[in-house]
């Protein structure tokens, strides 16, 4: 089955402890990206990557780290994280190829709470 | 810049009524434009999209028309039914940009009652 895995599902950790959020497709897209959602401000673009070892800041990166050492894995890193990044955070990806007119799959979700 | 901006919520239907999202959006060109749909606990589905100027989208029942005079992209559904209830999004892609970046608007909420 054609899908997005995001792990974990739900996640509670302690300001400061580094953690990572798994992402991994099997539909060989090369697009991938991460969304947070938050109640009143929808989704919003942390990091996309556009191919293998090709990385870009979305319009929310502080906080954030990613990395795309495979075409399949698009890992999101909180290094330290606070109290401001509890969220619901969604991993995308995408044919690049498609010119644009395709939409994206998504990840289940991971909920963080940061306490 | 791009920009979606859609109908705060939350709606609160009757089984059977007829259900109307409002959805403009602000763009360059000319952007694809989606309706993407959260059932709770879940992540996002794409609903429909329209890829350019008075394409149709359709699935489930649930239509929007891409209206470039009006820059608009609502979405509607003629009898929605309890297992309606969800989240919609409104979004576009833009053509030909360098981040193929999804833009949503903020959500709407739809509580449909028996």
């Amino acid at each position: 089955e054609a899908q997005v895995t995001q792990n974990p599902r739900y996640l509670i950790t302690v300001t400061g402890k580094k953690l990572t959020v798994t992402c991994s497709q099997n539909m060989n897209h090369e697009y991938m990206s991460w969304y947070r959602q938050d109640p009143g401000l929808g989704l919003r673009q942390i990091y996309y990557s556009m191919n293998v070892e090709v990385t870009d800041k979305g319009d929310v990166p502080e906080g954030y780290k990613v990395s795309r050492k495979e075409k399949r894995n698009f890992p999101l890193i909180l290094e330290s994280p606070s109290p401001n990044q509890t969220s619901l955070y969604f991993c995308a990806s995408s044919f690049t190829h498609s010119t644009g007119r395709g939409g994206y799959t998504f990840g289940s979700g991971t909920r963080l709470t940061v306490v | 810049g791009n920009s979606v901006t859609q109908m705060e919520g939350p709606v609160t239907l009757s089984e059977e009524a007829f259900l109307t999202i409002n959805c403009t959006y602000t763009a360059t060109g000319y952007p694809s434009l989606f309706w993407y749909v959260q059932y709770p606990g879940e992540g996002l589905q794409l609903l429909l999209k329209a890829t350019k100027a008075d394409d149709k989208g359709s699935n489930k029942g649930f239509e929007a028309t891409y209206r470039k005079e009006t820059t608009s992209f609502h979405l509607e559904k003629g009898s929605v039914q309890v297992s309606d209830s969800a989240v919609y999004f409104c979004a576009l892609r833009a053509v030909g940009g360098a981040t193929n970046k999804l833009i949503f608007g903020t959500g709407t909420l739809l509580a449909v009652q028996p």
